[in-house]
């Protein structure tokens, strides 16, 4: 069975682009999550989405951030514009049920110049 | 507010000298606890789920165990493939998915 699946690897961008991050769950998980880790600080929750529906977005910094999951399947993290801060490690994760396991994806390393 | 926190930051074995982490928490109503390993690059990998006090697992070498406040990642007789950060997290009886991580402990195994 495939795991989570994040693209891209690494984004490298410069301050004010836009960046889109996508994330594939694991097949048949109506669960998932956005997480991101900046240098020296812990995983920090972004937002949770049930199917196609935003369950919890109290952890999404600001409205540069907008993340969707149309159809209920693959999501994707947009960052309009970007600044200097976001640079990180998003990682996306996946459960079947709500407050089952999270399984990650390996995550995608921004960095913004 | 719900908080994780993990020590030692870092920690340095022999190969076969086994140890223990620590993962301190403080959460309203724990509906789960959970360890991860991370390896350099990579996306955590699940290890263990930890949901009611006195509630013990184990895989290989780990050992991960639980009581009202905190818990326990023990490693017994640790190999350098072991090497890697061991993260610990919560989820609380107030959010619906949104799990709370520590800081990490990176373990270094030397042969």
């Amino acid at each position: 069975e495939a795991g989570v699946t994040q693209f891209p690897s690494h984004s490298v961008i410069e301050k004010g682009q836009t960046v889109t991050l996508r994330c594939d769950p694991i097949s048949g998980h109506d669960n998932l999550y956005w997480y991101r880790r900046v240098m020296g600080k812990e995983i920090k929750f972004l937002l949770h989405f049930v199917k196609e529906s935003k369950q919890d977005e109290s952890g999404m910094p600001n409205n540069r951030f907008l993340a969707e999951r149309t159809g209920g399947t693959y999501s994707t993290l947009k960052v309009q514009p970007a600044e200097l801060e976001d640079s990180g490690v998003y990682f996306c994760a996946s459960s079947q049920n709500s407050g089952d396991t999270q399984y990650f994806g390996p995550g995608t390393r921004l960095t913004v110049l | 507010e719900d908080q994780v926190t993990q020590s030692p930051e870092a920690l340095r074995l022999q190969e076969g000298e086994s140890s223990s982490l620590n993962c301190s928490y403080t959460v309203s109503g724990l509906r789960g606890l959970f360890w991860y390993r991370q390896d350099p690059g990579k996306g955590p990998e699940f290890l263990f789920t930890l949901y009611s006090a006195g509630e013990e697992k184990e895989k290989e070498r780990l050992k991960a165990t639980l009581t009202k406040k905190e818990s326990f990642l023990h490693i017994t007789a640790p190999k350098p493939e072991d090497s890697a950060t061991y993260l610990c997290a919560v989820l609380g009886s107030s959010n619906t998915g949104k799990l709370i991580f520590g800081q990490g402990t990176t373990l270094q195994v030397k042969p």
